[in-house]
């Protein structure tokens, strides 16, 4: 069974680093049609992915938040981290992240983990 | 960069059939395949359709997809009170290398 698991603190503070941690399981994260997203959602709003790391450890970044997003992934503890710096209210919402699988065709995202909720106050 | 438009709400009675749309806002649309997610309040989103048209094994087959062009739709037969949902399409962006998402669309059943 595939499982992914998001875990972070619920609470930072404007300006702080923010750092979430995505557990998977049932899969690895070097197979070669497989990769990790992290998408956000803000309270009442829609769906935005933030940034994906592939089997081959290739990164990338939404073009608005890519001077604060980093993305890496350990390996051997099978987890894949995301930080995002200079924290604002705007961040608050809940992360996801989810596992990318792709044909030479067609990709998609299954199963998501369930969110991790993120607020940003002082 | 694509842009996926959804309208913002949608509405049915049970057993209706409902379409629900998303459109692409660059000819780069046509090239690329479609994800559709529902989102069940206070849920993660789940993946419903896949390459515009495949349905992961235990989705019902009342949600079917298609595309064609700069369009796509979610169709949703024999409506049922469950169904209320918001509902995602996404696509994979090859000059971004990521994800694109629609605005959503609110899913109410009378």
């Amino acid at each position: 069974q595939v499982t992914l698991k998001e875990s972070g603190p619920v609470l930072v503070k404007p300006t702080e680093t923010l750092t979430l941690t995505c557990a998977v399981s049932g899969f690895s994260l070097t197979n070669a049609r497989m990769g990790v997203s992290w998408i956000r959602q803000p309270p009442g709003k829609a769906l935005e992915w933030l940034s994906h790391i592939s089997s081959n450890g290739d990164t990338s970044y939404a073009t608005s938040l890519k001077a604060r997003l980093t993305i890496s992934r350990d390996t051997s503890k099978s987890q894949v981290v995301l930080t995002m710096t200079n924290m604002d209210p705007m961040d608050t919402g809940t992360y996801y992240c989810a596992r990318n699988l792709n044909t030479v065709a067609y990709r998609w995202m299954d199963p998501w983990g369930q969110g991790t909720p993120v607020t940003v106050s002082s | 960069q694509s842009l996926l438009t959804q309208p913002p709400s949608a509405s049915g009675t049970p057993g209706q059939r409902v379409t629900l749309s998303c459109s692409g806002g660059s000819s780069s649309f046509g090239d690329t395949t479609l994800n559709w997610f529902q989102q069940l309040p206070g849920t993660a989103p789940k993946l419903l359709i896949y390459n515009n048209n495949y349905r992961p094994s235990g989705v019902p087959d009342r949600f079917s997809g298609s595309k064609s062009g700069t369009s796509a739709s979610l169709a949703i037969t024999g409506l049922q009170s469950e169904d209320e949902a918001d509902y995602y399409c996404a696509a994979w962006d090859d000059s971004l290398n990521g994800w694109v998402f629609g605005g959503g669309t609110k899913l109410t059943v009378l």
